[in-house]
């Protein structure tokens, strides 16, 4: 069974500039999952959807961050303008379905970089 | 927000010694779970508990979930070098949401 894909794997850019997060979770998996690892911390939960719907978006800063997932399967995550505290690594995770949270599975993560 | 106090932040071990490790929160979780995060990687799933008081095994590693719900701990019985890395726990509810510690860095000496 493939895991969890994600890309880039690396990026580095400059403050202010825009960057996307790719995500394509396990095959079947209803539920997806965005998370913020900051150096030396956990991860922290960003945005999570059920299918193409968000369930839970509290915790993402909606001035500079937005994701979507039109069809239900992939994810994009998106900063525009970025900023140098928005260095961290950004995991995807996917689980079967909300209610099966300890299933979830994560990605190898993309490690940001704002200079 | 909900916030676990996870202890201690490192540990440094000789091979074959024991290792013991918790998570502390103010708020009432329905499960917890422990992970463990190698360099470059995300999280896996080692060990989930359901029920409060409950005690669970995999392999050399022994978790329990606090009888008020608001911890749990996780023991690494006769470590060997592959068990260096970062052990998280984490709270989650029936939503699905999961809310992390800062984690325990593991280092085993040889």
């Amino acid at each position: 069974e493939a895991g969890v894909a994600q890309s880039p794997r690396y990026k580095i850019i400059e403050k202010r500039q825009s960057v996307a997060f790719w995500c394509n979770p396990i095959s079947g998996h209803a539920t997806l999952y965005w998370y913020q690892q900051i150096l030396g911390q956990g991860p922290k939960l960003l945005i999570q959807f059920q299918n193409n719907g968000v369930v839970d978006d509290s915790q993402l800063p909606k001035d500079r961050f937005s994701a979507e997932r039109l069809k239900g399967v992939d994810s994009t995550l998106k900063i525009q303008p970025a900023k140098l505290e928005d260095s961290a690594v950004y995991l995807c995770a996917s689980s079967l379905a909300i209610w099966r949270t300890v299933e979830a599975f994560f990605g190898q993560g993309t490690r940001l970089t704002v200079v | 927000g909900q916030q676990l106090n996870q202890s201690p932040q490192s540990m440094f071990i000789q091979e074959g010694e024991d290792v013991s490790m918790n998570c502390t929160s103010s708020s009432i979780f329905n499960t917890w779970l422990w992970y463990k995060q190698d360099p470059g990687e995300g999280p896996v799933l080692l060990i989930a508990l359901y029920k409060a008081g409950e005690l669970t095994s995999n392999g050399r590693l022994t978790a329990q979930f606090g009888i008020t719900r608001k911890d749990s701990f996780l023991n690494i019985s006769a470590s060997i070098p592959s068990d260096v890395g970062i052990y998280f726990c984490a709270g989650a509810s029936n939503a699905g949401k999961s809310t992390f510690g800062d984690g325990t860095t593991l280092t085993v000496k040889p």
